[in-house]
């Protein structure tokens, strides 16, 4: 099964900062992940696919890049909204893999 | 409105047998590629299963393989999840989600763009 390992695992932050997540493949998944957003009690929300197509509805703050094994979630100026736990999940070998989550919180 | 509501959890000895069912509404069902995942309390998400829109292609998580199926009734707008010999570590909340595969011109992507709200399974003695 294809790993994927994201860092940071935890990070605080304060409204109007950039932030950036990490996700990284153990082998090459080609441009095939997506990013979703989590809060509390709530299902999981798409945010990104195929790398960084944004879905509908999703603020442009939210981006996406990468390619191969090494992926970047940035959100360009944090909102009160936006703190919650993200995953990057990889869509180019089964079983689906998801990365462990990097929970945003409030400095 | 277009949901999906999942339903089918509870509480389950180990060993036991659950089926879960998501019935889905506000779209064609039988169009879309559909998907089971679970949380564990405090832990993250974890794809389970998907299965295609003709229900002839599935495909599963290896920690489930031989445990679980996955089939759907589009007449009835309904998936499932069968889940026999239940242990300790299955409970998890549930989610299905609805998998609008995107094609770029030369690869499909999974878009799991609806989500249902969960139903929680509970595997103890």
């Amino acid at each position: 099964a294809t790993q994927m390992t994201q860092s940071p695992s935890f990070l605080s932050a304060s409204v109007g900062d950039r932030v950036t997540i990490i996700c990284r493949a153990s082998q090459d998944i080609r441009n095939d992940l997506g990013w979703y957003q989590q809060r509390p009690g709530e299902a999981p929300k798409l945010l990104i696919y195929a790398t960084s197509t944004l879905q509908s509805g999703v603020p442009s703050r939210f981006s996406g890049s990468g390619s191969g094994t090494d992926f970047t979630l940035t959100i360009s100026s944090l909102q009160p909204e936006d703190f919650a736990t993200y995953y990057c999940l990889q869509d180019s070998t089964y079983p689906r893999t998801f990365g462990q989550g990097t929970k945003v919180a409030v400095k | 409105e277009v949901q999906l509501v999942e339903s089918g959890g509870g509480t389950v000895q180990p060993g036991g047998s659950l089926r879960l069912s998501c019935t889905a509404s506000g779209f064609t069902f039988n169009k879309y590629w559909m998907a089971w995942f679970r949380q564990a309390p405090g832990k993250g998400l974890e794809w389970v299963a998907n299965l295609r829109g003709d229900g002839s292609v599935m495909h599963f998580v290896d920690s489930m393989k031989g445990r679980i199926s996955i089939s759907r009734d589009n007449a009835k707008n309904s998936l499932y999840l069968q889940m026999d010999s239940l242990r300790d570590e299955d409970t998890a909340v549930y989610f299905c989600a609805r998998d609008t595969n995107f094609y770029d011109g030369s690869a499909f992507y999974d878009v799991f763009d609806m989500w249902g709200q969960g139903t929680m399974v509970i595997v103890s003695s």
